[in-house]
C-alpha cells in the first residue's frame, strides 16, 4: 500500500499562474483534508472532504477550489496564483473525522509564487 | 478564538528525558493527538488522549488534564532520531483538529 501520495511534490509558479495538486490515498478513507503550513505556525485546515463528491470549507479556503470525484482522489486548485500562497501543502486523510481516528499524511508539496 | 500553545524549542540531551507541554483552549474537546515531524517531512501519529490520565506506548506517554487545558509528551531515554518537531492537536466540536505550531526538539550528544 502506497498510503497517501501527492503530486507534484515541489512546484514554482508566477503570480496569477494556475495550478492543480493531486492527492490519492489507497485505504478506502472517507475523510480527506488539505492543509497548508507555515514557518511558525500550525497547520491550517484550506478544505475538506467528507465523502465522494462532498467538499467543505476549512479555516482558510479564500484562493482554492477541491474537487472529490472520485473517493481516492481529492484535488486542490489555485485559480490565480498569489505570493501569499507559497506554502508546504499536505494531503490528509482518515476513515471518519471522529474520536480515535488518526489523520495519515502524504509528504507534501513545497510551492513557490514568485 | 481557538488557540494551542506549546514551546517553539526545547534542547536535551541524547539518553535523558524531555517534557513537552501544550495547553489549549478551543470550542470543544473531542480529544488530542500528538504527532512527530522530521524537517522535511510529513506529519505522523504518536499518540490519542481523550481521558484524563497517562498513556504509555514504549518510550513515549502522553497524559491529559482536560479540567486544566492541558497536555504533555514525555520522550524516555533519547534517541538522536528523536530530533524533530511535536505536533499538539485536539479534536473540536465540530470534529475539526486544531493544531499548535510544534516543538522543535533539538537532541545534542
Amino acid at each position: 500500500n502506497a498510503g497517501v501520495t501527492q503530486t507534484p511534490k515541489f512546484r514554482v509558479l508566477k503570480t496569477g499562474q494556475s495550478m492543480t495538486l493531486l492527492c490519492a490515498q489507497d485505504m478506502n478513507h472517507e475523510y480527506m483534508y488539505w492543509y497548508r503550513q507555515d514557518p511558525g505556525m500550525g497547520l491550517r485546515l484550506i478544505h475538506y472532504s467528507v465523502g465522494e463528491g462532498t467538499t467543505a470549507k476549512g479555516e482558510v479556503p479564500d484562493g482554492y477550489n477541491v474537487s472529490r470525484l472520485k473517493k481516492q482522489n481529492f484535488l486542490l486548485g489555485l485559480e490565480s496564483a498569489a505570493p501569499s500562497q507559497t506554502s508546504v501543502y499536505f494531503c490528509a486523510s482518515s476513515p471518519t473525522a471522529f474520536d480515535y481516528n488518526e489523520q495519515f499524511f502524504g509528504p507534501g508539496t513545497r510551492l513557490t509564487v514568485l | 478564538g481557538q488557540n494551542i500553545d506549546q514551546p517553539t524549542e526545547m534542547t536535551a540531551t541524547e539518553g535523558a528525558i524531555v517534557q513537552i507541554n501544550c495547553t489549549y483552549q478551543t470550542s470543544g474537546f473531542n480529544g488530542l493527538f500528538w504527532y512527530q515531524q522530521h524537517a522535511g517531512e510529513a506529519p505522523t501519529f504518536l499518540s490519542y488522549n481523550v481521558l484524563d490520565g497517562l498513556e504509555e506506548k514504549g518510550r513515549f506517554s502522553s497524559f491529559l488534564s482536560r479540567s486544566k487545558g492541558y497536555s504533555y509528551l514525555l520522550l524516555k531515554e533519547l534517541q538522536m532520531k528523536d530530533s524533530a518537531s511535536y505536533l499538539c492537536a485536539v479534536l473540536d466540536s465540530n470534529y475539526q483538529l486544531i493544531w499548535g505550531a510544534g516543538t522543535k526538539l533539538i537532541i545534542k550528544p
